[in-house]
């Protein structure tokens, strides 16, 4: 079965430090990942994703992410934090209907606070 | 439009009253799928649908929930004798041929 495991409910940075926020995945064959951002009261927004082409995926807003198939790892990473980052984000899988699109399978999600 | 939009955003409900929920997905998008979003938690898969096809609701946590997509555009998420623990934001999708769906701002549902 697909799953996804965001390790983190909390992370805390200053503004202008690195951001790493940590998800592992399961799944019985090469997955498509994705990243999606949630701020308080607006929608989902995607940040990028994963469809097995490069593995390193660059998304929006300086948002980067580096699928590893040996650690069954997709972290979200970016250089420097910037205050209108925070928000919740979700690392999703995909579960496929054979060709067709299909639907998401999302993490529990990490709060990212960005502090002054 | 430009995005997915649903309506109302905000729904109060007594507990039994019946609700329902609109999805107006992007124009062109085959797929359309509803989420429920519970405080505090991601969202969770509830229905499916390709075209007017609804080819999984294995999400859909009691026959109180139905949903439906009768001309392949505009959904309905319907639910009837509310509970409070139907009380969570209720997210629609589209999409077309490829794995990205794209999300709706959601209706926030409050059963009292």
């Amino acid at each position: 079965a697909q799953s996804v495991t965001q390790l983190d409910s909390h992370v805390s940075v200053s503004e202008g430090t690195p951001v790493l926020l940590r998800c592992n995945y399961s799944s019985s064959y090469s997955p498509s990942l994705f990243w999606y951002v949630q701020h308080p009261n607006k929608g989902l927004q995607l940040l990028l994703k994963y469809t097995s082409a490069a593995t390193l995926v660059k998304g929006i807003n300086g948002f980067e992410a580096e699928f590893k198939k040996s650690e069954t790892s997709f972290h979200l990473t970016k250089p420097s934090a910037h205050m209108s980052d925070a928000a919740e984000y979700f690392c999703v899988v995909s579960l496929r209907y054979g060709g067709a699109t299909n639907k998401l399978i999302f993490g529990t999600g990490t709060l990212l606070a960005v502090q002054p | 439009g430009a995005g997915v939009s649903q309506s109302p955003r905000y729904k109060v409900a007594k507990r039994g009253q019946d609700v329902a929920l609109r999805c107006d997905p992007i124009s062109g998008h085959v797929s359309l799928f509803w989420y429920q979003q519970a405080l505090g938690q991601g969202p969770e898969f509830l229905t499916y649908f390709q075209n007017e096809a609804q080819l999984d609701k294995s999400g859909l946590p009691s026959d109180r929930f139905f949903a439906e997509r009768p001309e392949g555009s505009v959904s309905t998420l319907k639910i009837q004798r509310t509970q409070q623990e139907d009380s969570a934001v209720y997210l629609c999708a589209s999409s077309s041929t490829t794995d990205t769906q794209y999300f709706g701002p959601g209706t926030r549902l409050t059963v009292l």
